[in-house]
């Protein structure tokens, strides 16, 4: 099955710097990755995706790239805010079909400190 | 609109009870996954259903089970409670078949079994 690997486990930045994260993962029939935010009490919410065909994708502060040769994506938090500390789970979907199940597999989250 | 709501949100159970938790998708939102989240483990999937089927089934025993209503509305069941089951159960949203979007999670229910 699909594993997926998320690093650093915990980012520690200073406010305005930037801030990335990594994930690798095996499957290479996986064609659709979304990057989660969850913040202390909440449940995971959704905040950018980038689909198999797409090299990089850009939201105001934050932008995904992918590498679909290498099987890596990246996030990106650029001019970082207190507000951005969470924990940051990168996911990735291998088994999604027209009339199959939905799963997506996801790494084990990187606890993201920014310092005023 | 409404989100994704679980009920409740905290829950504390003793060993060898059981427990049913609850979840409403948004509305119009067909398919329901459950999740497990532990500090250890991450977040690891239970199940998913749709239309009242279950679809697809994670790595987890018997005693982990689920069920979902012709309004969408499911239910997950855990019987004989152990220890290691106190965990923040999430429940996703998901349109169904066909949308190939990311999940909408509700805020969970953190159950703590002693």
């Amino acid at each position: 099955g699909e594993n997926v690997e998320q690093h650093p486990s915990t980012l520690s930045v200073q406010e305005g710097d930037s801030a990335v994260i990594k994930c690798t993962y095996s499957d290479s029939a996986s064609n659709y990755f979304p990057w989660y935010k969850q913040e202390l009490g909440k449940g995971p919410q959704l905040i950018i995706d980038i689909r198999s065909n797409v090299g990089e994708k850009k939201d105001q502060r934050i932008a995904v790239t992918l590498n679909k040769t290498a099987k890596h994506f990246s996030l990106h938090i650029t001019e970082t805010q207190p507000e951005d500390s969470a924990v940051y789970f990168c996911a990735a979907n291998p088994k999604y079909s027209g009339a199959g199940s939905y799963q997506l597999t996801f790494g084990k989250g990187t606890k993201l400190s920014v310092i005023p | 609109k409404a989100g994704v709501t679980q009920t409740p949100r905290y829950l504390i159970k003793t060993r060898g009870q059981q427990v049913t938790l609850s979840c409403s998708p948004i509305s119009g939102h067909r398919s329901v996954s459950w999740y497990q989240q532990t500090p250890g483990q991450g977040l690891q999937f239970l199940f998913e259903y749709f239309s009242e089927t279950q679809r697809n089934k994670g790595n987890f025993p018997g005693r982990f089970s689920g069920r979902q209503f012709s309004n969408s509305r499911s239910e997950m069941n855990v019987s004989t409670l152990e220890l290691g089951d106190s965990a923040l159960y999430l429940c996703a949203s998901h349109r169904g078949p066909g949308d190939n979007y990311g999940y909408t999670f509700g805020s969970g229910t953190r159950l703590t079994v002693v």
